[in-house]
């Protein structure tokens, strides 16, 4: 069964840090790309950022209002996502979700969330 | 980028009806097109690919049409399992990107 859950969500302050993880089981983690994605309260969904796998170099791609801000990175030997947010704004304040995403683009199966509150 | 319309944002419907959903793009992105479900207070789900795969374990009451610029999602006979947003995405190009959401309501 493929699980993907995530982690390490929660309060911070307006240009504070924080770094969510993924763990992931169920399928072969290193041989995917992984994004993340994210949903404001009551909004809809909105593409954070990706990485590719080890075959193509592990390179990224971000959207625009986190580029520079933040970094997403993977360990395959413990099967671990990671999205470290840094300068984070209140408008990050949402819920971040996980995605295993086919190689052609769209998201085959996603986490249950981690909630992200950005707030003084 | 590449900006997705969906239509309606919002409808009532009875358990039986037919529902056709549609999403329109920005430009042109042949079939790099997908659609996902989401209940409240969950994640989303994947549902068709492609503009028209449906993944592995979704109902065949659940079909998608399309390429270029216009799309279809259309639930043959609405279950009550499938009062929920729907949301349409491009993978044509980054950033990847969603429309606002349909919001399927029981009526």
């Amino acid at each position: 069964e493929v699980q993907l859950v995530e982690s390490g969500g929660g309060l911070v302050q307006p240009g504070g840090s924080l770094r969510l993880s993924c763990a992931v089981s169920g399928f072969t983690f290193s041989d995917h790309y992984m994004d993340w994605v994210r949903q404001a309260p009551g909004k809809g969904l909105e593409w954070v950022g990706r990485t590719r796998n080890k075959a193509n170099s592990y390179t990224t791609e971000y959207a625009a209002s986190v580029n520079g801000r933040f970094t997403i990175s993977r360990d395959d030997s413990k099967n671990l996502l990671y999205l470290q947010m840094n300068s984070l704004k209140t408008e990050d304040t949402a819920m971040y979700y996980c995605t295993w995403a086919d190689s052609s683009g769209y998201f085959v199966h996603w986490g249950q969330g981690t909630q992200v509150t950005v707030s003084s | 980028d590449i900006q997705m319309t969906q239509s309606p944002s919002s409808l009532s419907a009875s358990v039986g009806d037919r529902v056709t959903i549609t999403c329109r793009a920005s430009q042109g992105i042949s079939t790099w097109f997908a659609w996902y479900q989401q209940k409240p207070e969950k994640a989303p789900k994947s549902l068709i690919y492609a503009a028209s795969t449906l993944q592995s374990g979704v109902p065949s009451r659940f079909s998608g049409s399309g390429s270029g610029t216009n799309f279809t999602l259309t639930i043959s006979s609405l279950q009550p399992e499938d009062f929920a947003t729907y949301y349409c995405q491009q993978y044509k190009s980054y950033p990847l990107t969603f429309g606002g959401g349909t919001k399927v309501e029981i009526k």
